[in-house]
């Protein structure tokens, strides 16, 4: 009864190619977000999804874009991956927009 | 200056003793305020909202001071579960709903 979850736990790729991270959650909340979580543990929000509509889209390049099928699903596709976009990515979500709940992360390192 | 700042540590506290540590914002309008817990690579979990009335959960008291624009979180009594980092949060309730994460406090419980 897993409330937040991220799929893959683990990614390890090479530089340029294009990757995708996927989050559900059962919690029946109406928004989404993913953050980035750099080496130095800063968490910083990158997205944010009320709805399956956009409402925070961060100062991220465009090489990140992600994608909400519905309320209870939020993707993150990655084209060509740079060294510095290895971090670790958290999905959550929110019933008000406040309290997060957050899913286990994906270990993303681009070699 | 950043938004939310926190002093990184380590604090290095023995068993049973009192901690405190505190957060600083820098955007007045910031309306809500919480501390979350995050276990070495695990994900954040919220530890407590912050009341403007100051508000306690166990050994746990969370404090806002607006007029000099920073939140505190005293624990009381520290076991060895209590080591983490904690992170303080703040949002904005405008048209972004932007939500702020501090970079953490680590906090490592002596036996």
């Amino acid at each position: 009864d897993t409330a937040v979850s991220q799929t893959p736990k683990y990614l390890v790729t090479q530089m340029g190619n294009d990757k995708s991270i996927k989050c559900e959650q059962n919690l029946g909340h109406d928004t989404m977000y993913w953050y980035k979580q750099d080496s130095k543990k800063f968490l910083k929000i990158m997205f944010s999804y009320n709805n399956k509509e956009l409402i925070i889209n961060e100062t991220v390049p465009n090489r990140f874009s992600p994608k909400s099928p519905d309320k209870a699903h939020l993707n993150l596709h990655i084209n060509s991956l740079e060294l510095g976009d290895s971090a670790v990515y958290f999905c959550a979500s929110s019933p008000g927009g406040l309290e997060q709940f957050f899913g286990p992360g994906t270990r993303l390192t681009v070699l | 200056r950043k938004e939310v700042e926190q002093d990184p540590g380590p604090f290095n506290v023995p068993e049973g003793a009192t901690v405190a540590f505190n957060c600083t914002y820098s955007n007045s309008a910031s309306q809500s305020f919480f501390w979350y817990r995050q276990d070495c690579r695990k994900e954040p979990k919220l530890l407590m909202s912050v009341y403007s009335s100051g508000n306690e959960d166990g050994r746990f008291t969370a404090q806002l001071n607006r007029a000099s624009q920073y939140i505190s979180l005293l624990i009381r009594d520290s076991k060895l579960s209590d080591s983490a980092t904690y992170l303080c949060v703040v949002s904005r309730k405008n048209r972004d709903d932007k939500i702020i994460f501090g970079k953490g406090t680590r906090l490592h419980i002596l036996p």
